[in-house]
């Protein structure tokens, strides 16, 4: 059964500082993974979806990376603002049934 | 971007009470999905269609049922409401397409409180 870690569960970090999320999954055997940002008490938001087949995606501030094999994926957000403030989640899609498996998810403070 | 809506944002409600949620995607997503999250605690799935007529439950057991009689719609039905049932409930759809790598878009979620 596929499991998704996600480490630390909280973070905080002062405005402008670089920092690294990290997600980690049992099964290799996925389709896809997804990074997601929930601020409190609403939906997720996608941020960056790597395929199986890549190995890393960009969007502005934000790089996602994979490592299939190992089982790991990280978000790393450059110069970090306030803004950013929220629970990042990672989930992976399974090769069979297309199910999403979410982690606990990392909690982010962004001081000013 | 997908447009997925999600009715209604809060709802507080007395035990025994049927309710229904509402979620409705306007991008002809074949695949839906409803989670549940707890506050601090992951998501889990607890319905999924990947079409109309078709649905199955998810991971987490659920006491709730769902029905897909049109592409557009998925609604989340709990006949008798418990306290128990209080959490977040989180829509979702998906394309079974290629090119866009089933990205997952999500409603903003019903808060449901059973009192």
């Amino acid at each position: 059964k596929q499991e998704v870690t996600q480490i630390p569960a909280a973070l905080s970090v002062p405005e402008g500082e670089n920092l690294v999320l990290n997600c980690s999954f049992t099964d290799s055997a996925i389709y896809n993974l997804q990074w997601f940002r929930q601020d409190p008490g609403k939906g997720l938001t996608s941020l960056l979806l790597i395929q199986s087949s890549q190995r890393e995606q960009t969007s502005g501030r934000l790089n996602a990376s994979l490592d299939k094999s190992s089982g790991r994926s990280t978000l790393y957000i450059a110069a970090s603002q306030p803004g950013d403030s929220a629970t990042y989640l990672c989930a992976v899609r399974d090769n069979q049934g297309g199910k999403l498996i979410f982690g606990q998810g990392t909690e982010l403070s962004v001081k000013p | 971007e997908a447009d997925i809506y999600q009715t209604p944002r809060y709802l507080v409600i007395g035990t025994g009470k049927k309710i229904t949620l509402e979620c409705s995607q306007t991008m002809g997503h074949d695949k839906m999905y409803w989670y549940q999250q707890d506050p601090g605690m992951e998501l889990h799935l607890i319905h999924y269609s990947y079409g109309v007529n078709s649905t199955e439950k998810g991971d987490l057991s659920s006491e709730s049922t769902v029905s897909r009689i049109r592409t557009e719609h998925f609604p989340l039905t709990l006949e008798s409401a418990r306290p128990s049932h209080t959490s977040q409930y989180l829509c979702a759809s998906t394309q079974s397409d290629v090119a866009t790598n089933e990205k997952l878009f999500f409603g903003s979620g019903t808060q449901l409180s059973v009192l």
